[in-house]
Parts: structure tokens; sequence; C-alpha cells
């Protein structure tokens, strides 16, 4: 069974939108990360937050953690084609992680 | 180290039969995980290793699954008596203990027929 779940289930948007995913979870934490998957593949860690953090950004990523509301949401700016993928949330529960169903996202060029 | 290596990447079995996945992590990494994904879903946790000791399995597996880690560096899943049900995506991963982030292998497919 999965931890987290994420919203929404898809998203499609045009190349230069920016895309937002939100992720919520249900127990305590001590990390939370995101990961991206193209079909087919092996998942590909994109950032990890803390959770004495509220904001981390890594390039064209920015991820917000809010412990209270047990969420988290994941930014992607200025989207290419080439950022078409699944992006899955995970908590770090007892040394290993929890993932969530995933947002599919679709950019179209 | 090139990342995590998995083998077979394709394997088509029939029902009944028992397969075995081989995963080959980064060598530094002392911790290892398998996982399951199936489509449409994130990966589901099975089971991981610290070096050679296997921390924590799911409650959700079944004894027809087994891992073992032998000497702390690569690891191997077997499905004994395979299902239908048990076609899916077979995810390894490895990582430090601080767990800064895991790295995927590509993964190996199931298809039991």
């Amino acid at each position: 069974s999965q931890q987290g779940e994420e919203d929404p289930q898809a998203l499609s948007i045009q190349e230069g939108e920016n895309a937002t995913m939100n992720c919520s979870y249900k127990t305590s934490i001590n990390n939370l990360q995101w990961y991206r998957q193209n079909s087919g593949r092996g998942l590909v860690h994109l950032i990890l937050i803390r959770s004495n953090e509220r904001e981390k950004h890594s390039g064209r990523l920015r991820v917000t953690l809010d412990t209270s509301k047990k969420s988290s949401s994941l930014l992607i700016t200025a989207s290419r084609a080439a950022d078409t993928a699944s992006y899955f949330c995970a908590t770090d529960q007892g040394g290993k992680l929890i993932f969530g169903q995933g947002t599919e996202l679709s950019v179209k060029p | 180290d090139t990342g995590v290596s998995q083998d077979p990447r394709h394997k088509i079995t029939k029902r009944g039969q028992n397969v075995t996945f081989r995963c080959d992590p980064i060598s530094e990494h002392n911790r290892l995980y398998w996982y399951r994904q199936t489509l449409g879903q994130g990966p589901e946790f099975l089971t991981y290793f610290q070096n050679e000791a296997q921390l924590e399995k799911s409650r959700l597996l079944s004894d027809r699954f087994s891992a073992e880690r032998p000497k702390g560096s690569f690891s191997t899943l077997e499905i004994q008596r395979t299902e239908q049900g048990d076609s899916a995506m077979y995810l390894c991963a490895s990582s430090l203990v601080n767990n800064d982030g895991y790295t995927f292998g590509s993964g190996t497919r199931l298809t039991v027929v």
C-alpha cells in the first residue's frame, strides 16, 4: 500500500508554462524526496527536503514542505517537452522510502 | 561505477515456474532495496538490506518471494511458483545509510503467462 497521495494524477501543459504537483502523506517523516520516471525506466532522484526545511530550490525545481499539513509541492518552472514523465514523492520512514502513486506530466511543444 | 545494474531486463515465464533476478548496486552503497511497480502505480516496497542483513520485509510479501544479499554486494530476488499477479516491473535501488537519495536500476520487467 502506498503512503502518499499525489494530485493531480495527470497534468497536461504547454511548453514554457509552470507545472505544480502536490503530495500528501500520513505519518511523521525524516525527509521527503521527489523522483522522476520516464516511461518504462527506473526512477531518478530529483530533490530532497528535510523535515526541518520549508522550501528548497534546484535549478528549475522548487519544493515546499508543510509538516503541519503533511503536504509537499513540486514546482517545475518554464517547462520543456523533455520534462514529460511521471513524478513521484516519497517519504523516508524507518530507513525506507514509501512512494506515492505519482503525477503523470505531459508537456506539449 | 556506472550505477545500479539489474539483470535480466525482461523475463517471460510460465505460471508455476521459479524466477530469479539479480541486482548489482553502487559499490559504496551499503543499503539495497527491492520494489515492485505495476502500470500506473508508484513503486511498492518489498524488502531492504543493510550490508548482508535483511532489515525489513513487507508484510504484503508472500512466502513465495525471497531475497538475499550474501556478501553485502549484489542481491537476488527469487519468486517461486509464479502467478499471473506477479507480472510487474521489479526495481532495485541502493543508497548510503543516510538515505540522501536512492539510485535506481532500470528494472526487470516480469511477464507471467
